[in-house]
């Protein structure tokens, strides 16, 4: 079983709006988390890491770190067409993925 | 950023030989890379964690005589897909750990086509 788990489907949110992405984890020693965005065809690209418990921001990006809850989330503020991909988060003990979330932003 | 580059881009080989895909970082050492394949529509598969100096580790599943991985220096690994079968045609992406362990890039991927 994967140490960090991505349970949300796919997702379609209106141009200009907050797009919410989760996963969950279970406790194995990963002490960064890390969210991709990948295109179709493309290679992942890193869109932020944490190590910190909070938020942590980059321009319309704000990951979050619950340490006592173990999850870690991404917010897409004014969301746009072109974040329109799939977004994956990992661990740093496991860098196994999954199928990950699919994000379509409506114009 | 930090830079993870791979080498070749894309590459189409015979049935039944060889072929060798690099991955490099170019601007940090690297003690930790890591080797995916992916298909068309499907999900990131990891393959092998590599560590600099040691064997690979190598997912359940995946043939380590098949899928070879070499990591020499800090800086370089490469995946040696040997008698390459159709079947083997994919996406394959490396990725690579930073020092600091505080950050993972990918490589830009190599397709391999098989024929």
């Amino acid at each position: 079983q994967k140490e960090v788990e991505q349970n949300s489907g796919p997702l379609s949110v209106p141009e200009g709006a907050i797009a919410s992405l989760n996963c969950t984890y279970s406790d194995r020693g990963s002490q960064s988390f890390f969210w991709y965005r990948q295109y179709s065809g493309k290679s992942p690209e890193l869109i932020m890491s944490i190590y910190s418990n909070g938020d942590k921001e980059d321009g319309r990006f704000t990951a979050q770190l619950n340490k006592a809850s173990q999850y870690v989330s991404l917010l897409i503020r004014d969301s746009q067409p072109s974040d329109s991909a799939t977004y994956l988060c990992a661990g740093s003990n496991d860098m196994r993925f999954g199928a990950g979330t699919r994000l379509t932003v409506k114009p | 950023g930090a830079v993870v580059s791979q080498h070749p881009s894309w590459v189409i080989c015979k049935s039944g030989t060889s072929v060798k895909i690099e991955c490099r970082s170019l601007d940090f050492q690297a003690t930790t890379m890591f080797w995916y394949r992916q298909f068309p529509k499907q999900s990131l598969m990891l393959m092998a964690t590599s560590n600099e100096g040691s064997k690979a580790t190598y997912e359940q599943g995946v043939e380590k005589d098949k899928f070879l991985i070499n990591h020499a220096s800090l800086t370089l690994s490469t995946l040696t897909v040997t008698s390459a079968h159709p079947e083997d045609s994919s996406f394959y992406i490396c990725s690579a750990l930073d020092r600091s362990g505080n950050t993972i890039y990918f490589g830009e991927g190599s397709w391999l086509t098989v024929v």
